[in-house]
């Protein structure tokens, strides 16, 4: 089955730790996203990718970090610097411009801090 | 910096009515797409429709279809014969088609509640 796997599901972190979230695709798409959703606020864009070993940051990328050794892998890591980190979140991923271009979602991680 | 406005933060309708969720968005650009999502309690993300600037053709998905007005900046979905497994929250969505994969812009979204 082709997707995007999300995992955990649910995630819970002490205050001070950092935790890596992880995102898979076997779509064999260039192009990869993390966005964050909280309540009444919608999706906000972290980072993304758009190929191997490079990414860019989004609108609030402040706290996190992320890594993209492979096609297929886009892991973000909240940090002890994110002030705020209980959120759901969510990756997706995309092949490229064009009439396909349409963004896929995986099913998210929702991340507590206790 | 594109902008995408909901102005309808919670909507409902009667089973098998219609339904017409409403965005806005605010561009420079030309060529654009846009798209709706639906996210169910589940909290997938579900792609509903999408649609090219350059088309003039208003998409249609089975009951999903959209008004697409590029003067106005304006992009509502219709849902038609609306079922209670339509209840959930609907973003709207702006995409550049500038050069290389470029993110998702998202409005802060419509919670539909089907009314049995």
């Amino acid at each position: 089955d082709g997707g995007i796997t999300q995992s955990p599901k649910y995630l819970f972190r002490k205050e001070g730790q950092n935790v890596t979230l992880s995102c898979e695709q076997n779509l064999n798409h260039d192009a990869m996203y993390w966005y964050r959703q909280d309540p009444g606020q919608g999706l906000r864009l972290i980072y993304y990718s758009q190929i191997v070993n490079d990414f860019q940051k989004g609108d609030i990328a402040e706290g996190y970090s992320v890594s993209r050794e492979k096609k297929e892998s886009f892991p973000l890591t909240v940090t002890s610097a994110q002030k705020n980190p209980t959120a759901f979140y969510l990756c997706a991923s995309s092949k490229g411009p064009g009439p396909t271009d349409t963004q896929y979602f995986g099913p998210g991680t929702r991340l507590t801090v206790l | 910096a594109q902008t995408v406005t909901q102005s309808q933060p919670e909507m409902s309708v009667q089973e098998a009515e219609t339904v017409t969720l409403s965005c806005t968005y605010d561009t420079s650009e030309s060529d654009y797409y846009l798209f709706w999502y639906k996210q169910p309690p589940s909290r997938q993300m579900i792609l509903v429709i999408r649609q090219e600037a350059y088309k003039q053709q208003n998409a249609t998905e089975n009951r999903f279809s959209v008004n697409f007005q590029k003067a106005a900046k304006s992009f509502s979905l219709k849902i038609s014969d609306s079922q209670l497994g339509d209840a959930a929250m609907y973003f709207c969505a702006y995409r550049s088609p500038s050069s290389g994969n470029t993110p998702l812009v998202f409005g802060k979204g419509t919670r539909l509640s089907v009314i049995a």
